[in-house]
């Protein structure tokens, strides 16, 4: 079954404490994106990988790491999370035709993980 | 630089036909129109794309005029089920934005 799997679904954390959010698509794609949505702020995108080794900031990367060594992995690293990060977080992934942008292919999204730091 | 701009909100009633349109400015040649819905607590899910004039699937239409500066997701026959946040999203990175929130009155 093609999909996305965020973990975990659910962490509470303190404040400073690294933590790391995987995330892992089983169809070999290219792109993959990481997203933090909160109430009334939308779809917010935090930084987006066209490939292995191709990484870049999305809209709000301050206080966030990615890496992309593995064309299936796309982890969310946060070095020192503080409250401003609680949030609930999305991973995507979506094939990268040549010529085409990420978004003319469908884009499969992870279960979210919803993050808490105090 | 593309940008797609769709309303905040939207009310309706059970059983009527829905129509939410974006405007997409400076989209590009090589771009299709793209629409996705998200549950609350859940990923936003594909529903339907084009390049231009008329697509329909089991779950909506998608109507793109020859200029390709809009398009138009139409939901025939609404339930309170469709109730959920919809999105165009710009391409070139896949942003989302805020969407437009739909809610579907009994």
């Amino acid at each position: 079954e093609a999909q996305v799997t965020q973990n975990p679904r659910y962490l509470i954390t303190v404040t400073g404490k690294k933590l790391t959010v995987t995330c892992s698509q089983n169809m070999n794609h290219e792109y993959m994106s990481w997203y933090r949505q909160d109430p009334g702020l939308g779809l917010r995108q935090i930084y987006y990988s066209m490939n292995v080794e191709a990484t870049d900031k999305g809209d709000v990367p301050e206080g966030y790491k990615v890496s992309r060594k593995e064309k299936r992995n796309f982890p969310l690293i946060l070095e020192s999370p503080s409250p401003n990060q609680t949030s609930l977080y999305f991973c995507a992934s979506s094939l990268l035709r040549q010529g085409a942008l990420p978004g003319n292919t469908e884009a499969f999204f992870g279960q979210g993980t919803r993050l808490t730091v105090v | 630089l593309a940008k797609t701009t769709q309303p905040i909100s939207m009310d309706s009633y059970e059983g009527q036909e829905v129509n939410i349109t974006c405007s997409h400015n400076n989209i590009a040649t090589n771009d299709y129109i793209t629409w996705y819905q998200q549950f609350p607590s859940q990923g936003p899910r594909f529903i339907i794309q084009g390049y231009k004039t008329k697509v329909t699937n089991e779950v909506a239409s998608l109507f793109i005029p020859a200029d390709r500066k809009s398009s138009t997701l139409s939901l025939p026959r609404v339930s309170l089920s469709d109730t959920a946040v919809y999105y165009c999203p710009r391409n070139e990175k896949l942003t989302f934005g805020t969407g437009t929130r739909l809610t579907i009155i009994p």
